[in-house]
């Protein structure tokens, strides 16, 4: 156990809904990480929150946006679902902010949410 | 911008056999992590091992050990004794500045009994 709590485990959607995943990081950890994972698309990154404020973007869709809030849990909203979203999306945490080649470094992964869009 | 590749997309081991993964990468920062982590059938991603770019000793982890190269950017991962739970799907990364991991397409380990 990493943990890192996720919920829901599964989510089963129609096409053009709107989803909220959560993530609640390790306790004192205050970064989290959003990564997607796909089958054709493998394991990337998407957002990168510090303390309640947004650090890096990667691969992100305009539809979909995240928060932090003031006690660190994290939510991804994906909203406008296309076939394309059906993915695992992972959560990480760790402690740094500047990332992951500064001080620790090291990323505890959740059990991630199956998103599965019919 | 970061790259990390994994050339073999999927190897197989004997039990108590050694087997090496390879891993690749391109990163223009100066500091950096390199991590691997495995995946088994449950989907949790759990870390296997870390090192630091800027020690030369390669680390190690019980029976995991990495051979890093700096200059060639080549990270691989050797797994000694091998066993059956080692059976997974096992991912090269690469952590900088920016905070996140960069990933590479993963190596299917099969264990033989």
């Amino acid at each position: 156990d990493s943990g890192v709590t996720q919920t829901p485990k599964h989510l089963i959607t129609a096409t053009g809904q709107r989803v909220t995943l959560r993530c609640s990081p390790r306790s004192g950890d205050l970064s989290v990480y959003w990564y997607q994972q796909s089958l054709d698309q493998g394991l990337q990154f998407l957002i990168h929150y510090y303390n309640g404020e947004e650090r890096a973007k990667g691969n992100i869709l305009e539809r979909f946006s995240a928060q932090q809030f003031p006690d660190l849990h994290s939510e991804l909203n994906l909203s406008s679902l296309e076939l394309g979203d059906s993915a695992l999306y992972f959560c990480a945490s760790s402690v740094a902010g500047r990332g992951a080649g500064t001080g620790d470094g090291e990323q505890f992964f959740g059990p991630g949410t199956r998103l599965t869009v019919l | 911008a970061q790259t990390v590749t994994q050339s073999q997309p999927e190897m197989s081991v004997q039990e108590a056999e050694t087997v090496t993964l390879s891993c690749t990468y391109d990163t223009s920062e100066s500091d950096y992590y390199l991590f691997w982590y495995k995946q088994p059938p449950s989907r949790q991603m759990i870390l296997v091992i870390r090192q630091e770019a800027y020690k030369q000793q390669n680390a190690t982890e019980n029976r995991f050990s990495v051979n890093f190269q700096k200059a060639a950017k080549s990270f691989s991962l050797k797994i000694s004794d091998s066993q059956l739970g080692d059976a997974a799907m096992y991912f090269c990364a690469c952590g900088g500045s920016q905070g996140n991991l960069i990933f590479g397409k993963g190596t299917k380990l099969s264990v033989k009994p």
